[in-house]
């Protein structure tokens, strides 16, 4: 069974501070997606990353692969309340039965 | 282009009792995934719909059922609801594959009591 474990689970921080939410996997993933959940709506994709090492820039928001596939961080700078939500990090498997593992979430709230 | 909708957005049952829910994808897509979110477990797969056959499956007991229309809308059973199945469900569509892009819907909202 593939798990991703998301960690901090819970994390709050003041307005214009730096954070990093982690995604840790013992499996080795085809590819990684970063996914926002709002309350009352389902989430949201944010961007996928397919090579390892790659890194992805969206605004504030940086997005690392592990070089082994198996990990993946999500870097926010200068976090605004508009980035309070629920960040998923999913991972897709295409060796023979294609599927999307998500992890256990991290619930981000930016006190402004 | 209009995005996944699903029906109904609450629901509240009774144990025993089955539900049925209702799934729309964006135009143009096949692929319909029904996932189920709840605060101790996460968002886990239940099953995925490709061309009205059921491409894959998560390990949810043979009470979760679903099925897929000619027009891509897709429907998830739950029978001999249990307190347990309280839960926010989720529809994802994609045009295909189950690791491409998913675009979900607001989900329903199911209370068993």
């Amino acid at each position: 069974t593939q798990l991703l474990e998301q960690s901090p689970q819970f994390l709050s921080i003041q307005e214009g501070e730096n954070l990093t939410v982690y995604c840790n996997s013992s499996s080795v993933f085809s590819s990684l997606q970063w996914y926002r959940q709002e309350p009352g709506e389902g989430p949201v994709l944010l961007v996928t990353v397919v090579t390892g090492g790659e890194v992805k820039k969206l605004k504030r928001l940086t997005f690392q692969f592990g070089d082994a596939r198996k990990d993946s961080s999500l870097h926010i700078t200068a976090a605004q309340p508009g980035d309070t939500g629920l960040y998923l990090c999913a991972g897709g498997s295409n060796f023979g039965n294609e599927k999307l593992t998500f992890g256990t979430g991290t619930r981000l709230t930016i006190i402004p | 282009k209009a995005g996944v909708t699903q029906t109904p957005r609450y629901l509240i049952k009774t144990r025993g009792q089955q539900v049925t829910l209702s799934c729309s994808p964006i135009s143009g897509h096949r692929s319909v995934s029904w996932y189920q979110q709840t605060p101790g477990q996460g968002l886990q797969f239940l099953f995925e719909y490709f061309s009205e056959t059921q491409r894959n499956k998560g390990n949810f007991p043979g009470r979760f059922s679903g099925r897929q229309f000619s027009n891509s809308r897709s429907e998830m059973n739950v029978s001999t609801l249990e307190l347990g199945d309280s839960a926010l469900y989720l529809c994802a569509s994609s045009s295909f594959p189950l690791t491409d892009t998913q675009y979900f819907g607001p989900g329903t909202r199911l209370t068993v009591l």
